[in-house]
C-alpha cells in the first residue's frame, strides 16, 4: 500500500502552548488529506477534511481556530493545535487519498499528551 | 449523514475458528466499503476493501459480503489466528468526486486464543 508518515510519532507539551503535526504522503499526490482524533478503545473521529491550496472543511463541533490546518502542497498537511489544554491530549491520525485507486492510506498516528 | 454501526464490540474465538463482524450503513448512496485492522497504538491498516457494484470480495482468509439492499456489510475471517488479534473498524463512503470521507464503525476487539 502507499506510505504515509506523520511527524512527530509523540509529543508532550504543556498547557497553553502549540503544536504542529506534519502528515507527508510520500509515494503519491494527495490532493485530500484527513485529520482524525482517537481517544483511547474509541473509533475514528473525522476532525477536517484538508484540500490542496483551499481551506479545510471542518466537522461540527471541531474549532478551526484552535485545530488549524494547513495544505500547502500535494504531499504535506500540517495540523496546529493551538493553546493546547490537557482535554486535547489524544491520538491524532491523518490519511491521505489516493485519488488514482480511491483508498485512504493512513499516518502512524502522533500522540499528544498536553500537561 | 452517513451512520455505521458495528457489532460486535468484543468477540473471543479459538485460534482456527472463524470470526465474523457486522456493519450497517444507512446512506443507500455509500459505494465503498473499507475494513481496518489496528493494533495499540499503530495505524489503522487497511486490510480489504468492496465496492457496490460487487456482492463479495475474497483475499486468501478474509472475505468481505455487501448486500445492498439490506445496508449491510460483513468481515469474514476463517482459520483465525493469534495474530488476528486486533480491532477491527468497518468504513462506509460515497466516491464521488475528490473527497471521500470515511464514516468509521465503533470497532471491534477481536482477540484469538491459542
Amino acid at each position: 500500500g502507499a506510505v504515509v508518515s506523520q511527524h512527530p510519532s509523540r509529543v508532550i507539551c504543556k498547557s497553553g502552548t502549540s503544536v504542529k503535526i506534519e502528515c507527508r504522503s510520500l509515494d503519491f499526490q494527495a490532493t485530500t488529506m484527513f485529520w482524525y482524533r482517537q481517544f483511547p478503545k474509541q473509533s475514528l473521529m473525522l476532525m477536517a477534511t484538508s484540500n490542496e491550496g483551499s481551506k479545510a472543511t471542518y466537522e461540527q463541533g471541531v474549532e478551526k481556530d484552535k485545530f488549524l490546518i494547513n495544505h500547502a502542497s500535494l504531499t504535506l498537511s500540517t495540523l496546529t493545535v493551538t493553546s493546547a489544554h490537557p482535554e486535547d491530549s489524544s491520538f491524532y491520525i491523518c490519511s491521505a487519498l489516493n485519488p488514482g485507486r480511491g483508498e485512504q492510506y493512513f499516518g502512524p498516528g502522533t500522540r499528544l499528551t498536553v500537561t | 449523514g452517513e451512520n455505521v454501526e458495528q457489532h460486535p464490540s468484543t468477540l473471543s474465538v479459538q485460534e482456527g475458528d472463524s470470526a465474523v463482524i457486522k456493519c450497517t450503513y444507512s446512506d443507500s448512496a455509500s459505494n465503498y466499503f473499507p475494513w481496518y485492522k489496528q493494533e495499540l497504538g499503530k495505524r489503522p491498516q487497511l486490510i480489504i476493501d468492496i465496492r457496490s457494484n460487487v456482492g463479495e470480495k475474497k483475499d486468501q482468509r478474509i472475505a468481505v459480503t455487501l448486500n445492498k439492499t439490506a445496508k449491510h456489510f460483513s468481515l469474514h475471517i476463517t482459520e483465525t489466528q493469534p495474530e488476528d488479534s486486533a480491532v477491527y473498524f468497518c468504513a462506509a463512503s460515497l466516491i464521488s468526486g475528490s473527497a471521500r470521507q470515511l464514516t468509521f464503525g465503533s470497532g471491534t476487539q477481536l482477540t484469538v486464543l491459542p
